[in-house]
């Protein structure tokens, strides 16, 4: 069975400054790997996935992850942070024809 | 893109009564849908797993007399919470995967449940 790992409950920023959100992973087979982001009493937004292909991986509004095998990790990263980014952002894995298992979140905060 | 609606979007139910909630697939065909159930500040539970015409499957502790799930056609999943009580207010997310791309999965905007 497949599982995620999100280390970090919060991690805050500073407006302008890189953003990176951890994510760790277990499957059994081949990962299919994705971010989403939640807001307040808001559904799951899809942000990037990987599936196969480049390690590198862009997403929506500037996200981008890197998928690293070696180290089973996935993390989330932003270049230059945004006040609007705070969010809760979840990690989740699927291994082949199973079903999406995610983390436990991470809050974003993003400070002025 | 793919999107999933639900309905409704809040519901407020009285203890004892039962709920229904809808999810749909509005421009792609789901073979397969999931409900999630989430709690204030807590990352998503998976409940069941629904296939097209088929009996839900369900995590283990989910009482399946309790959630009652059907999934009549490719584009349309319910959850109906029975007998509702307080414990089981929450916020519900759907999710179905698309049955031509297999490995895309979407979200509903979720339905927030509060049972008085």
């Amino acid at each position: 069975a497949q599982s995620v790992a999100q280390p970090e409950d919060q991690v805050n920023v500073a407006e302008g400054n890189p953003l990176t959100v951890k994510c760790t992973y277990s499957v059994s087979g081949n990962p299919y790997l994705f971010w989403y982001v939640q807001y307040p009493n808001r559904g799951l937004q899809f942000l990037l996935k990987y599936i196969t292909g480049d390690n590198l991986v862009k997403g929506s509004y500037g996200f981008e992850a890197e998928f690293n095998k070696s180290q089973t990790s996935f993390h989330l990263k932003k270049p230059s942070a945004l006040v609007s980014d705070s969010a809760l952002y979840f990690c989740a894995v699927r291994d082949q024809g199973d079903d999406m298992r995610f983390g436990a979140g991470t809050r974003l905060t993003v400070k002025p | 893109g793919a999107v999933v609606s639900q309905h409704p979007s809040w519901v407020i139910c009285k203890s004892g009564t039962s709920v229904k909630i809808e999810c749909r697939s509005l421009d792609f065909q789901a073979t397969t849908m999931f409900w999630y159930r989430q709690f204030p500040k807590k990352s998503l539970m998976l409940m069941a797993t629904s296939n097209e015409g088929s009996k839900a499957t369900y995590e283990q502790g989910v009482e399946k007399d309790k959630f009652l799930i059907n999934h009549a056609s490719l584009t349309l999943s319910t959850l109906t919470v029975t007998s509702a009580h307080p414990e089981d207010s929450s916020f519900y997310i759907c999710s179905a995967r698309d049955l031509f791309r297999d490995y895309e999965q979407y979200f509903g905007p979720g339905t927030r449940l509060t049972v008085t």
